[in-house]
């Protein structure tokens, strides 16, 4: 099993819609989580980053943790064209010798497409 | 620069070759970290530098990969007799000292092992 799960999709939505992107995990050391967005032959470009349970908000995103569930999630409201990318949810534990640092699980990546 | 540079940016070579991808990061930043994403999957992990140093390598498969960063800035990722198992985007990022937050990618280099 990986330690990181997400639902590769493809999710094809209308303009306008909003959109829910989730992913599980089994780490429970895992304590920072990020969203990235991936556009075609480009490198992930981060979207939202968040290290505690609740939800942050930014804009049309918003990004959803739930520690006790091991569930993270993403919503982008008001879905629009440009928003179609592969969408990866991407976690970490603390650094060694306390730092910051550390590498990054990837999730899969769910590929997103909004409509006109 | 203005963001984490990488070259080439599309390699073909042969099977049993040996290449060499070039990883430049944002000016300033003392992490530096190396990924690998196979089609259709998210990145994983091969190794990340604080500085000059290989603080974590434990991602890299096999002793034909191999990394350095001799001065601290720009990291050169080595793949001695390549497979077509080896064929995938490599990524590269950076971050600042200290950093709390996610890494800056650069664009990837597409090797293609034929």
């Amino acid at each position: 099993q990986k330690e990181v799960e997400q639902d590769p999709g493809p999710l094809s939505v209308p303009e306008g819609a909003i959109v829910s992107l989730n992913c599980t995990y089994s780490n429970s050391a895992f304590q920072y989580f990020m969203w990235y967005r991936q556009y075609s032959r480009k490198g992930p470009e981060l979207l939202m980053y968040t290290y505690s349970s609740g939800n942050k908000e930014d804009g049309r995103f918003t990004a959803q943790v739930d520690k006790s569930s091991k569930y993270i999630s993403l919503f982008i409201r008001d879905s629009q064209p440009s928003d179609s990318a592969t969408y990866l949810c991407a976690m970490k534990g603390p650094g060694a010798g306390g730092t910051s640092y550390g590498k990054l699980t990837f999730g899969q990546g769910t590929i997103l497409t909004v409509h006109p | 620069g203005a963001g984490v540079s990488q070259t080439p940016s599309n390699k073909v070579t042969e099977k049993g070759k040996y290449v060499e991808l070039r990883c430049d990061p944002i000016s300033g930043h003392t992490a530096l970290y190396w990924y690998r994403q196979s089609l259709g999957q998210g990145p994983e992990f091969l190794i990340y530098f604080q500085g000059t140093g290989a603080a974590d390598d434990s991602g890299l498969p096999n002793d034909r990969f191999f990394a350095v960063r001799p001065e601290g800035s720009v990291s050169t990722l080595k793949i001695q007799r390549t497979e077509r198992g080896d064929s995938a985007v490599y990524l590269c990022a950076s971050s600042p000292q200290g950093s709390d937050y996610g890494y800056t990618f650069g664009s990837g280099t597409r090797l293609t092992v034929v």
